[in-house]
């Protein structure tokens, strides 16, 4: 049993490349969230997606897109990567939102240069 | 939309001590109220958690109590040990709506 796997691990960007962080889960979890952690800033929320078929906007969305591409899968795209998205990213899943524990991918860190 | 306050942001205790940390919350709608252990490089994993009908779980060394009056929750820790280092993070929902919202972390040293 996997969890929350998410890629690329670690990656380096140029200011204006475009990626995807891509995320699956294995526990038939119908929410699942991006995260980005920051030094000092604690975990802040990208977007989500309440159940399959669903998005919605986080506190910090700007600069970000998101696929829920079947209910295993949630992925995170950069557009145009700036060096302000430096962070280290996690996915995460949960059984039926918020009131329920969620778990963490094992993060991906992410520098733009 | 809810909005966490975690204090302190840092905390050093000697080994066998306890340590105690704060967060206070904004929607009173807020039930659900988990604490997260994060150790270098790892992912934040659950240590414990509290519904708004529970005004004290304990599990081991670690406790959280609850305050809904006062909007305000902490978390526990006895007798502590060098294994215990980690950054701590709160966090408050309401069941089954809104996604959980962190505190920003308190890294706790606990010094041999």
């Amino acid at each position: 049993n996997a969890g929350v796997t998410q890629t690329p691990k670690f990656q380096v960007l140029k200011t204006g490349q475009s990626m995807t962080l891509q995320c699956a889960q294995d526990m038939n979890h119908n929410s699942m969230y991006w995260y980005r952690q920051d030094p000092g800033m604690g975990l802040r929320l990208i977007y989500y997606s309440a159940s399959e078929g669903t998005t919605d906007k986080g506190e910090v969305p700007n600069g970000y897109n998101v696929s829920r591409l079947n209910k295993r899968e949630f992925s995170l795209r950069l557009e145009s990567a700036a060096p302000s998205q430096t962070s280290v990213y996690f996915c995460a899943s949960s059984d039926q939102g918020g009131g329920n524990t969620i778990y963490f991918g094992e993060g991906s860190w992410l520098t733009v240069v | 939309g809810e909005n966490v306050e975690q204090h302190p942001s840092t905390l050093s205790v000697q080994e066998g001590d306890s340590a105690v940390i704060k967060c206070t919350y904004s929607d009173s709608a807020s039930n659900y109220f988990p604490w997260y252990k994060q150790e270098l490089g790892k992912r934040p994993q659950l240590i414990i958690d509290i519904r708004s009908n529970v005004g004290e779980k304990k599990d081991q060394r670690i406790a959280v109590t609850l305050n809904k009056t006062a909007k305000h929750f902490s978390l526990h820790i006895t007798e502590t040990q060098p294994e215990d280092s980690a950054v701590y993070f709160c966090a408050a929902s309401i069941k089954g709506n809104t996604p959980l919202v962190f505190g920003k972390g308190t890294r706790l040293s606990v010094i041999a």
